[in-house]
């Protein structure tokens, strides 16, 4: 069974650092690119960055670019996203999710992770 | 702000059918494959369709999705009560090297 399990959301100050997890298991990570997509409160999806298996590409959202970078570790099955100088407007649920191929759908989501932006 | 256009919601009785459009350009739907989610309340996304029309196993054929041109759409037939959510589209942007999502749209099953 494919399980996706995200993990580091919390609370943090504008101009701060986040570090969110997504671990893997039940399927060859290592064969699969994998993505972030952000839900802000009532609100909708926001595709924020993809990393393909091998990490040979990778891209951003122009919302996030130079703030957020993505990446993987497919020995230890998971993927992350490094969030710096965060500000009150990426305050969302964070989901990973698999892709079969790159820049394309995502077949399997995880449960996401709270991410506030507050003072 | 999103490039693809959803209707904010639609309705129908149990056991009726609804259709969501999804408007497009040719950077986006014209030109790649659509996916449609579905969102229940409180939980995260699930693919419902891929590829414009294939359905993921599990997915009943209740569901069903087209594309013509840059505008997509999504078909659900015997509304249940079960089905009420957001329901998204999806597709890569060539030009924006950038994967995009509709703005949603609530169906309520009335």
């Amino acid at each position: 069974e494919v399980q996706l399990v995200e993990s580091g959301g919390g609370l943090v100050k504008p101009g701060g650092s986040l570090r969110l997890s997504c671990a893997a298991s039940g399927f060859t990570f290592s064969s699969y690119s994998m993505n972030w997509v952000r839900q802000a409160p009532g609100k909708g999806l926001e595709w924020v960055s993809s990393i393909s298996s091998s990490s040979s590409y990778i891209y951003y959202a122009d919302s996030v670019k130079g703030r957020f970078t993505i990446s993987r570790d497919n020995a230890k099955n998971s993927l992350y996203l490094q969030m710096n100088s965060l500000r009150a407007e990426d305050t969302a649920v964070y989901y990973c999710a698999r892709s079969s191929c790159f820049s394309c759908y995502g077949e399997y989501w995880g449960q996401g992770t709270l991410v506030i932006v507050s003072s | 702000q999103s490039v693809l256009t959803q209707p904010p919601s639609v309705s129908a009785a149990p056991g009726q059918k609804v259709t969501i459009s999804c408007s497009g350009s040719s950077s986006n739907i014209g030109n790649n494959y659509v996916a449609w989610y579905q969102q229940l309340p409180g939980t995260a996304p699930k693919l419902l369709i891929y590829d414009n029309n294939k359905r993921p196993s599990g997915i009943p054929d209740r569901f069903s999705g087209s594309k013509s041109g840059t505008s997509a759409t999504l078909g659900i037939t015997g509304l249940q009560t079960g089905d009420e959510a957001d329901y998204y589209c999806g597709t890569w942007d060539s030009s924006l090297s950038a994967y995009v999502f509709g703005t949603g749209t609530k169906v309520t099953v009335l």
